[in-house]
């Protein structure tokens, strides 16, 4: 089964500081993509970061970058230099059209907190 | 517009009765998601489209919820006699196949 797991309800870093969200996910399929999306208090989702399966390179956006370890399912985002607009929620997601849906699979997610 | 647009951004409706939520994807996308979203909680799928192919209908919480999509682009998301239960965001999304998903700014809907 196809799942994604976000271990951390709640996290809070210091302006300035850098924090490191955690994800693993299941699949048995070889081929998928992994997202992190963001979700601050005006409630309107945006993307963060994408990384495709087969690219063993680190997705990275600005302050924003990843740690995938495909053998360990393990999708983390990092966030350098945090600043107080990074408070939202986080959602890690995947997406498996190998297995032939085109339904993504979210997390739980993870209330990042800034403090000033 | 550039982006997914959902309509009505609020709605309050009384038990009982039955509302539509709209959603106008972005041109061009061929797959459009419904989520709902619980106050501080995570997204449940409710249904997806994928260009002419049967949706996925397999979040759909009871038969008192319905969508379509017309012409593979706006979508409509009906539910019948609401409940108090049915109070939630609802978001809406499109992407491109395989693509990101770009997210409306959704529905809150209110049922007293």
């Amino acid at each position: 089964a196809q799942t994604v797991t976000q271990s951390q309800p709640e996290m809070s870093v210091q302006e300035a500081e850098t924090v490191t969200l955690s994800c693993t996910y299941d699949t048995s399929e070889s081929d998928y993509y992994l997202f992190w999306y963001k979700q601050p208090p005006s409630r309107q989702m945006i993307l963060v970061i994408r990384q495709e399966a087969y690219k063993q390179q680190n997705a990275t956006e600005n302050r924003f970058s990843v740690n995938f370890q495909k053998a360990a399912k393990s999708f983390s985002l990092k966030i350098s230099d945090s600043q107080l607009g990074d408070a939202a929620m986080y959602f890690c997601a995947q997406l498996n059209p190998t297995s032939g849906t085109y339904k993504y699979i979210f997390g739980t997610g993870t209330r990042l907190k800034v403090l000033a | 517009g550039a982006g997914v647009s959902q309509s009505p951004s609020n709605k309050v409706t009384e038990k009982g009765k039955d509302v539509e939520l709209r959603c106008d994807p972005i041109s061009g996308h061929t797959a459009l998601y419904w989520y709902r979203q619980s106050l501080g909680q995570g997204l449940e799928f409710l249904i997806y489209f994928q260009g002419n192919s049967a949706p996925d209908k397999s979040g759909l919480p009871s038969d008192r919820f319905s969508a379509e999509r017309t012409g593979g682009s706006v979508s409509t998301l009906t539910i019948q006699r609401t409940q108090q239960e049915d109070s939630a965001v609802y978001l809406c999304a499109s992407s491109t196949l395989a693509g990101e998903q770009y997210f409306g700014a959704g529905t809150r809907l209110s049922v007293l």
